[in-house]
């Protein structure tokens, strides 16, 4: 089985900084690699994904996340927030199947609070 | 892009009674559903896999007779809380699956008196 650490569950910044939300995964398999944002009383979103290819994933809102295999982590970072992006994040993984399918089931992390100030 | 819908968006039900929310996916066709629940600043725990046409797969822990889910169209999904208790008040999630991607549902509250 797969398993998330997101190793920061509340990240308090002020608008215009950059931020780094922090994920790391274990797994004994190959995995796809998800970060969701979500608001309140809201359904997830997806940010951006990792399945193959280059290591450095651009996603929607201005984020990016970065695989690292080795330390087996996917951290997402923003290089200035704005307070709309005051949300839950969640990292999740999913096992590679056969063929590179995914096998669906998603594990999450137990989310990060980022929060904007003014 | 896909989109995934939810009913009801919030319900409030006596202790002992029934609810049924279902899970759309409006703009594509998705053979795997998945019914997952979320506590109070907590993660989403996974509950069922659905699959369109056969019986469920329960994760461990979850009581299938109290969490009914049927599967009835490539469309459509439906979970049956059956003689809920306030226990069972959380925000429950349906994600429906095309492909590599997963897209999730606004979520329903569920709040058991």
């Amino acid at each position: 089985a797969q398993s998330v650490t997101q190793l920061d569950s509340q990240v308090p910044v002020f608008e215009e900084a950059p931020v780094e939300l922090r994920c790391n995964y274990s797994s004994s398999v190959s995995v796809y690699l998800f970060w969701y944002v979500q608001y309140p009383n809201q359904g997830l979103q997806l940010l951006l994904k990792y399945l193959s290819g280059s290591t450095l994933v651009k996603g929607i809102n201005g984020f990016e996340a970065e695989f690292n295999k080795s330390q087996t982590s996917f951290h997402l970072r923003k290089p200035s927030v704005h307070i709309s992006d005051t949300a839950e994040y969640f990292c999740a993984v999913s096992a590679v199947g056969d063929r590179g399918s995914t096998l669906g089931r998603l594990y999450f992390g137990r989310g990060t609070q980022l929060t904007v100030w003014p | 892009g896909a989109v995934v819908s939810q009913h009801p968006s919030w319900v409030i039900c006596k202790s002992g009674t029934s609810v049924k929310i279902e899970c759309r996916s409006l703009d594509f066709q998705a053979t795997t559903m998945f019914w997952y629940r979320q506590f109070p600043k907590q993660s989403l725990m996974l509950m069922a896999t659905s699959n369109e046409g056969s019986k469920a797969t329960y994760e461990q822990g979850v009581e299938k007779d109290k969490f009914l889910i049927n599967h009835a169209s490539l469309t459509l999904s439906t979970l049956t809380v059956t003689s809920a208790h306030p226990e069972d008040s959380s925000f429950y999630i349906c994600s429906a699956k095309t492909g590599q991607n997963q897209y999730f549902g606004p979520g329903t509250r569920l709040t058991v008196t």
